[in-house]
């Protein structure tokens, strides 16, 4: 399969064990935002979406926290397994989702099973 | 399969020549999104369409591209005169717009001009 990120920031985790992976966004005005995970050879898959008057949101084995504070952004997930291997990234946007999503550089998860 | 549709998922030509690129969205979806992404980089906004208007189109978007949704449907992505540089994946999404910033992502075409 097609590399996706060759580059990029990376995080080895066990499996078994809580992946967190950080994304710090660029605009304060944001207010709604999106992590995205993209397989090799795959477009960006959602995961979770949270607005700005949230600070937390929970899906199924994942969370993500926003801190507007510091714009930062966290995706939390929870007994990770080998198929969550994969490039993630965060993506901003304003006006609810009525501007064009803004994506972050990414990080790449891996999973050591 | 219901979902976004890309092609040619690989296109391999030479520098000079044009390319066009093809995008089938969710059927109900009104709205229709570029973004080209190279290897190690997050998919970065070209221009998008609301039904057969363009509304936005990014300045990363020179006169060598162009696209179009002539019936609001699906989209065609043309890049002229290719050059090295264009080489990358082209990510076509759509979406429905309600207010919710969710994209469902195509495969992608992946362009390697030589």
């Amino acid at each position: 399969g097609e590399n996706v990120g060759l580059h990029l920031p990376t995080l080895s985790v066990q499996e078994g064990d809580n992946s967190i992976i950080n994304c710090a966004y660029s605009n304060s005005a944001s207010d709604y935002f999106i992590w995205y995970k993209q397989e090799s050879g795959k477009g960006p898959q959602f995961i979770i979406d949270i607005r700005s008057n949230m600070d937390k949101r929970q899906g199924q084995r994942v969370t993500v926290l926003l801190n507007k504070t510091v714009k930062h952004l966290s995706l939390q997930i929870a007994a990770t397994q080998p198929g969550d291997s994969a490039v993630y990234f965060c993506a901003e946007t304003l006006n609810s989702g009525n501007t064009p999503l803004v994506f972050g550089k990414g990080t790449r998860l891996s999973v050591i099973a | 399969d219901t979902g976004v549709s890309q092609n040619p998922r690989h296109k391999i030509t030479k520098r000079g020549q044009n390319v066009t690129f093809r995008c089938d969205p969710i059927s109900e979806h009104n709205r229709l999104y570029w973004y080209r992404q190279t290897l190690g980089q997050g998919p970065e906004f070209l221009t998008y369409f609301q039904n057969e208007a363009q509304l936005e189109k990014s300045r990363l978007l020179s006169d060598r591209f162009s696209a179009e949704r002539p019936k609001g449907s699906f989209s065609t992505l043309e890049i002229q005169r290719t050059e090295q540089g264009d080489s990358a994946m082209y990510l076509c999404a759509s979406s429905l717009f309600s207010g919710e910033g969710e994209l469902f992502f195509g495969e992608g075409s992946r362009l390697t001009v030589l």
